[in-house]
């Protein structure tokens, strides 16, 4: 079955970055964009950005462009989100999630979560 | 960007309940609105896709209608494990997504 495997939790200062990890399990890795979305304490979810894993291309929310970088490692079936210039209200858990396509995209396979802590 | 807009923010419930959620677009997605369930600390759950189409494994008691800018998430008869938080979810404008900001469901 389907399995997305994330990073465990990081605690950062303001202005340094993390990298979060994702990896892929069950499906072939390559053939399915991988997005990201974060979801900050008592708050709703907000979608950052996607990644072709076949070709690297990738598309990020305007919000982020610059601090954030979405990367892939295929022969180890694994995703990467990076986000720079940390801010304290960077602090959520951030989510990798598949999009499936069957006729219309959506997302039907998520990690299980990575809590980023942005304190000094 | 499309804005999603859900209705009401939260609402009290009672098992056996009918319940409905609404999801409004600021423009027409035509059926690009995705449902998800989320429980306090798990990941989000796809419930429906494409407006109405109900996932795999997913109780049919949840069923999804609409198009274009006015969509619903119908529970007909609530079961405990359902008191969660539901998000409504916007593709048409791939590669840009937006979410709602999601309705509360809890015990009366």
């Amino acid at each position: 079955q389907v399995q997305l495997l994330q990073s465990g939790a990081e605690v950062k200062k303001p202005g340094a970055s993390v990298k979060v990890s994702c990896k892929a399990s069950g499906y072939t890795f390559a053939a399915y964009y991988m997005h990201w979305v974060r979801q900050a304490p008592g708050q709703g979810l907000e979608w950052m950005g996607w990644i072709n894993p076949n070709s690297g291309a990738t598309n990020y929310t305007q919000k982020f462009q610059g601090r954030v970088s979405m990367t892939s490692d295929t022969p180890i079936n694994t995703a990467y989100m990076e986000l720079s210039r940390l801010r304290s209200d960077d602090t959520a858990v951030y989510y990798c999630a598949r999009e499936f396509w069957s006729g219309y995209p959506y997302f039907d396979s998520w990690g299980q979560g990575t809590l980023v802590t942005v304190s000094s | 960007d499309i804005q999603m807009t859900q209705s009401p923010s939260s609402l009290s419930a009672s098992v056996g309940d009918r319940v409905t959620i609404t999801c409004r677009a600021s423009q027409s997605i035509g059926i690009f609105l995705n449902w998800y369930q989320q429980k306090p600390g798990e990941a989000p759950k796809l419930l429906i896709y494409g407006a109405f189409s109900l996932q795999s494994g997913v109780p049919s008691r949840f069923s999804g209608s609409g198009s274009g800018t006015d969509f619903t998430l119908t529970i007909s008869s609530l079961q405990p494990e359902d008191f969660a938080t539901y998000y409504c979810q916007q593709t048409y404008s791939s590669p840009s997504i937006t979410f709602g900001q999601g309705t509360r469901l809890e015990i009366k």
